[in-house]
């Protein structure tokens, strides 16, 4: 496909457990960036990544967050430890170009439900 | 934080309807952005208004910058139920390597 794809689509944990979230991105695009948006919400930037360098994290919550995209292609969002208050879509986007001057495309995001 | 805040939070209209989103933002940009998210998917671009324009159009869509006022709005003309979806609009966090999202507007269009 030519998109953005997230997996898993749904996520279900029990608190204390570790999640993985994947991220395949347009291919050759060099931005990537993690979001996340809670419900009726607008996304809330996590971190974004410049080919395999992680250029900003600012927005990680905690340190049970963590990214990365090892190759500069695929990138892993990891939560550690799941809390309740983790809840929430996990959306991924990647552009062509380095930082915002070009329009991000995004995948279908990835709903965590911590119980 | 957000950057950007749309106004109207919700908007109803019906079909053949113009509707019209408003954003304000609070500090000094290089663009600013304008998606579309259908229920449950993720977002889609529209358009990207650089902070040296005034006006861009894009089919029924246009939308304004007034850097002065620190504003953006987004019309969308003869709407169609189709367009019914939240409306976000994102600008860099004052020139920093990251889009920065408003809490949207959600838009209904009634058939």
């Amino acid at each position: 496909g030519a998109g953005v794809s997230q997996s898993p689509r749904y996520k279900v944990a029990k608190r204390g457990q570790d999640v993985a979230l994947r991220c395949d991105p347009i291919s050759g695009h060099v931005s990537l960036f993690w979001y996340q948006q809670a419900l009726g919400q607008g996304p809330e930037f996590l971190t974004y990544f410049q080919n395999e360098a992680q250029l900003d994290k600012s927005g990680l919550p905690s340190d049970r967050f963590f990214a990365e995209r090892p190759e500069g292609s695929v990138s892993t969002l990891k939560i550690q430890r799941t809390q309740q208050e983790d809840s929430a879509v996990y959306l991924c986007a990647s552009s062509l170009a380095p930082g915002f001057n070009s329009p991000l495309h995004f995948g279908n995001g990835t709903r965590l439900t911590v119980t | 934080s957000q950057q950007g805040e749309e106004d109207p939070q919700a908007l109803s209209i019906q079909e053949g309807e113009n509707a019209t989103m408003n954003c304000s933002y609070k500090t000094s940009i290089n663009n600013l952005q304008w998606y579309r998210q259908n229920s449950g998917r993720g977002l889609v671009h529209l358009i990207l208004i650089r902070s040296n324009e005034r006006e861009k159009h894009s089919g029924r869509l246009r939308v304004t910058l007034d850097t002065s006022k620190k504003s953006s709005s987004l019309l969308i003309t003869a709407s169609r139920a189709a367009d019914t979806a939240s409306y976000f609009c994102a600008t860099d966090g004052g020139g920093s390597e990251k889009l920065v999202f408003g809490k949207g507007t959600k838009l209904t269009v009634n058939p």
